[in-house]
């Protein structure tokens, strides 16, 4: 089983949509969460943390359920530009830091 | 504005050549990270260092080995590339944010 499993996709919605996606992790003893978005060709960037309260910027929300180790990215009123691979990134604890990526989940917004 | 610079963003070499791939950061980081990203698997860990002179085995460290002489700069070998070794390598730098640079396209043929 895969440390960080998610939906490889692709999500194909268009604009206005709110799209969700979840992510899977196997380590119960995961610290830290985040998201990270990578642009056709480009490299990856850090899109957001993800708290234990769940936490909003702008469009984005990101959620964690710890006890179901599952972590959730919600897009609301998609945009054009929304359109990436969105990268669900894990933490485990005592590991030195190593961040675990997950394959990630390709979206798509059509006009 | 924070920047991690790779040698080359493609390089076609033959089976069996030596291949240094170079990564260089500007934000003081003392942990930085190589990559390879393959369609359908994702980002794979190869190496990773902690300061000057330190590294760390990531998940997939074979056929590779790395070099971290300043704090800046850290560089992957590829001692005798193999077709196997064909994919995109990205190095980054920081903690939990990861500063990524934007790939080398490496072809063996």
């Amino acid at each position: 089983r895969k440390e960080v499993e998610q939906d490889p996709g692709p999500f194909n919605v268009p604009e206005g949509a709110t799209v969700a996606f979840n992510c899977t992790y196997s380590n119960s003893a995961s610290q830290s969460f985040f998201w990270y978005r990578q642009d056709c060709r480009k490299e990856p960037k850090l899109l957001m943390s993800v708290y234990s309260s769940g936490n909003e910027d702008g469009r984005f929300t990101a959620q964690l359920n710890r006890a179901s180790q599952y972590i959730s990215l919600l897009i609301r009123d998609s945009k054009l530009s929304d359109s990436a691979t969105y990268l669900c990134v894990v933490i485990p604890y005592n590991q030195g830091g190593k961040l675990i990526f997950g394959q990630g989940t390709e979206l798509s917004v059509k006009p | 504005d924070v920047k991690v610079t790779q040698s080359s963003r493609y390089l076609v070499k033959r089976t069996g050549e030596k291949v240094f791939l170079e990564c260089v950061q500007d934000m003081d980081h003392e942990n930085m990270f190589w990559y390879r990203q393959d369609p359908g698997l994702g980002l794979r860990l190869i190496y990773f260092s902690y300061d000057v002179k330190m590294k760390e085995k990531g998940d997939i460290p074979e056929g590779y080995s790395v070099s971290r002489e300043k704090k800046e700069r850290f560089s992957l070998i590829l001692e005798s590339a193999s077709t196997n070794q064909t994919s995109m390598y990205l190095c980054a730098s920081g903690t939990y944010e990861q500063y990524f640079g934007p790939g080398t396209r490496l072809t063996v043929t």
